[in-house]
């Protein structure tokens, strides 16, 4: 069965570096989503994305952050300049045309130190 | 979307059924139940969804009342495998509703040998 999949699945930064986390959504599928749950916290959402643009951003999705879709296959989120507060679990989706069901990926654990 | 109530745990022995309850009491009519799981820090997994009618597929069944502010969702013969956190999630269907799930809490489901 397809999958979301998500690399890498551990990141360990410093304070005030660049990441990309990547993901590959589930072939077929054309609309993706960005999620984060911080440590014992509630999973929330981030981002949406269709057709190459936002659909909708989260409080949260700052200008830190940014989404691109480099590829026919790749999707990102960028976090430009990270704060220890960014340390968190990141959940890539991915939805399909006409079904509204959202597949997660295992996710990206970021730390940042 | 209508906010939803969970209880915070509850425990199942293995092989019995475990039936989570949710209370959506301001749901819409053009709004859909969702559940969704976590297994430890996993990616949140699909389990089932329904608009008013009972559902049922090889994960679990979903029985929505009549008047659809509650729901419960029912793990048949539950395992080990079975413990994670559930969430049920309300969510507008159609037009501009490929957006976010908004998750709460959830329940915590522990299942016992």
């Amino acid at each position: 069965e397809p999958e979301v999949t998500q690399t890498p699945s551990h990141q360990v930064t410093q304070m005030g570096q660049e990441v990309i986390l990547r993901c590959v959504p589930i072939s077929n599928h054309l609309y993706f989503y960005w999620y984060r749950q911080i440590l014992g916290q509630k999973v929330e959402f981030l981002v949406s994305f269709y057709n190459n643009e936002i659909s909708e951003k989260s409080e949260i999705f700052d200008d830190q952050f940014s989404v691109e879709r480099p590829d026919g296959s790749n999707f990102t989120l960028k976090i430009r300049s990270t704060k220890l507060e960014d340390s968190a679990m990141y959940f890539c989706a991915s939805t399909p045309l006409y079904q509204e069901t959202q597949y997660f990926g295992p996710g990206t654990r970021l730390l940042v130190l | 979307d209508a906010k939803t109530t969970q209880p915070t745990s509850m425990d199942c022995a293995e092989g019995r059924a475990a039936n989570l309850p949710c209370n959506h009491s301001t749901i819409s009519g053009n709004e859909y139940v969702y559940w969704y799981r976590q297994i430890h820090s996993q990616g949140p997994q699909y389990i089932i969804h329904g608009l008013k009618n009972n559902e049922t597929n090889e994960m679990a069944s979903l029985i929505i009342t009549e008047d659809r502010k509650s729901s419960t969702l029912i793990l048949p013969h539950a395992t080990l495998r079975d413990t994670a956190v559930y969430y049920c999630i309300v969510r507008v269907a159609g037009g501009t509703s490929y957006g976010k799930l908004t998750f709460g809490q959830g329940t915590i489901l522990t299942v016992h040998p």
